[in-house]
């Protein structure tokens, strides 16, 4: 059981280039979740899931974008990097039952600089 | 939208001490307060949550409580120890068909040897 996988742990991009953050998870998670954590900050909600097919913005959408085709995967879209978006991206996965919240599993991020 | 707060930013303790880090919360319809503790370089590892039916929860040496009509929570950790010191993260989040987790901007965490 790997958990949460996400790859590539480190990327330099230059401005105006583009990527896709991959994350994959192995429990059978439903719900799963992009999160932003800036130097010294918290982490900040960029997308989440609750289900193939279903996506929507958190609290940072701009410049990403999300899809969720499978239970298993949640790949993570910069079409047009700029130096903001320079950051640790972490996905994360919980099993949502609709009634009360479960943990939150995280992987263990990529580090994403824009140069 | 949900806001959290979480204070200290920086925390120094001598082993063998306690630490208490607390969170407020704005929305009052957040049931759910995890914290997660996270090493340098590290993903966030959740160390203890709490619902909002439940007044404090223990895990060993951690312990966390809730205050509803205040809306704040607290993470305790009482004999400290080296391995400790790492950043710790306050989380609330209301449930409902996203459970999206809404963080606090963490508290650093050291302990003295």
């Amino acid at each position: 059981n790997a958990g949460v996988t996400q790859t590539p742990k480190f990327r330099i991009l230059k401005i105006g280039q583009s990527m896709t953050l991959q994350c994959t998870q192995d429990m059978n998670h439903n719900y799963m979740y992009w999160y932003r954590q800036d130097p010294g900050m918290g982490l900040k909600l960029i997308y989440y899931s609750v289900g193939a097919g279903i996506t929507d913005k958190g609290e940072v959408p701009n410049g990403y974008n999300v899809s969720r085709s499978t239970t298993e995967d949640f790949p993570l879209r910069l079409e047009l990097a700029a130096p903001s978006q320079t950051s640790v991206y972490f996905c994360a996965s919980s099993y949502g039952t609709g009634k009360s919240n479960q943990p939150q599993h995280f992987g263990d991020g990529t580090r994403l600089s824009i140069l | 939208g949900e806001n959290v707060e979480q204070h200290p930013s920086t925390l120094s303790v001598q082993e063998g001490d306690s630490a208490v880090i607390k969170c407020t919360y704005s929305d009052s319809a957040s049931n759910y307060f995890p914290w997660y503790k996270q090493e340098l370089g590290k993903r966030p590892q959740l160390i203890i949550d709490i619902r909002s039916n439940v007044g404090e929860k223990k895990d060993q040496r951690i312990a966390v409580t809730l205050n509803k009509t205040a809306k704040h929570f607290s993470l305790h950790i009482t004999e400290t120890q080296p391995e400790d010191s790492a950043v710790y993260f306050c989380a609330a989040s209301k449930g409902g068909s996203s459970y999206k987790l809404i963080f606090g901007s963490g508290t650093r965490l050291l302990v003295r040897p």
